[in-house]
């Protein structure tokens, strides 16, 4: 599977924007651009995921560069409630079984 | 609407023992369905996954193994506990969507002694 890189930590204030970002330099044309948080001791949960075109939703938004090599993250305003560990993974499309790979994501801290 | 529960929520064993973990989904048929482990402080680990009953894939060697008897049902055994087994277990399950949206369930927090 193709491996992303994320940085180990990031930090922000309370309602202001969280900028995330994830490097995938060998992703593939089949490859889909998942992210996942995890809060504290519960399970991940989907907050979005891309192909090519920006995506936008409830939660996020994901902004793709054109070539595919990188992404980004962004977190709106950030509450209390977004800190968590937010992982980036590379799915394959072709992959039927859905196997998703975790890396050890980025801790996101927001202060008040 | 869809739910998965996993039990027991926290367990703790001592080194040499037998585990059983459950996991169930509820509001679905034949899911994709995963077993994850985090160590303390690391990320998740893919250990086995199921597309169907009595199929299961396993990702790595370990001292583990899992079942699926029905088509609901994941569960992850052991025969003997290590130390390193100690962690946050988690099954999960596909949402049926074409990206390939992964939905967990609460988690065995496991710790051997």
């Amino acid at each position: 599977d193709a491996k992303t890189t994320q940085p180990n930590s990031m930090e922000s204030n309370e309602e202001e924007p969280v900028h995330l970002p994830c490097n995938h330099s060998t992703i593939s044309g089949t490859d889909y651009i998942h992210w996942y948080r995890q809060l504290p001791s519960q399970g991940p949960e989907y907050v979005i995921h891309g192909l090519t075109s920006n995506v936008n939703n409830r939660m996020a938004s994901l902004a793709i560069a054109e070539d595919r090599k990188s992404s980004t993250l962004i977190l709106h305003r950030a509450t209390l409630r977004d800190a968590a560990v937010y992982y980036c993974i590379l799915r394959d499309s072709t992959d039927s079984w859905g196997k998703l790979q975790f890396g050890a994501g980025t801790q996101v801290v927001v202060t008040p | 609407s869809q739910t998965i529960h996993q039990w027991p929520a926290t367990l703790v064993q001592p080194v040499g023992s037998p585990l059983s973990l459950e996991c169930t989904v509820e509001g679905t048929s034949n899911p994709n369905l995963y077993w994850y482990r985090q160590a303390a402080g690391r990320g998740l680990q893919l250990l086995f996954y199921s597309v169907g009953i009595g199929q299961i894939s396993s990702e790595v060697p370990q001292n583990l193994s899992a079942s699926r008897p029905q088509d609901r049902q994941f569960i992850l055994s052991s025969k003997k506990l290590l130390l390193s087994d100690s962690g946050f277990y988690l099954c999960a399950w596909n949402g049926g969507t074409y990206w390939g949206e992964q939905f967990f369930g609460p988690g065995t927090r496991l710790t051997v002694l």
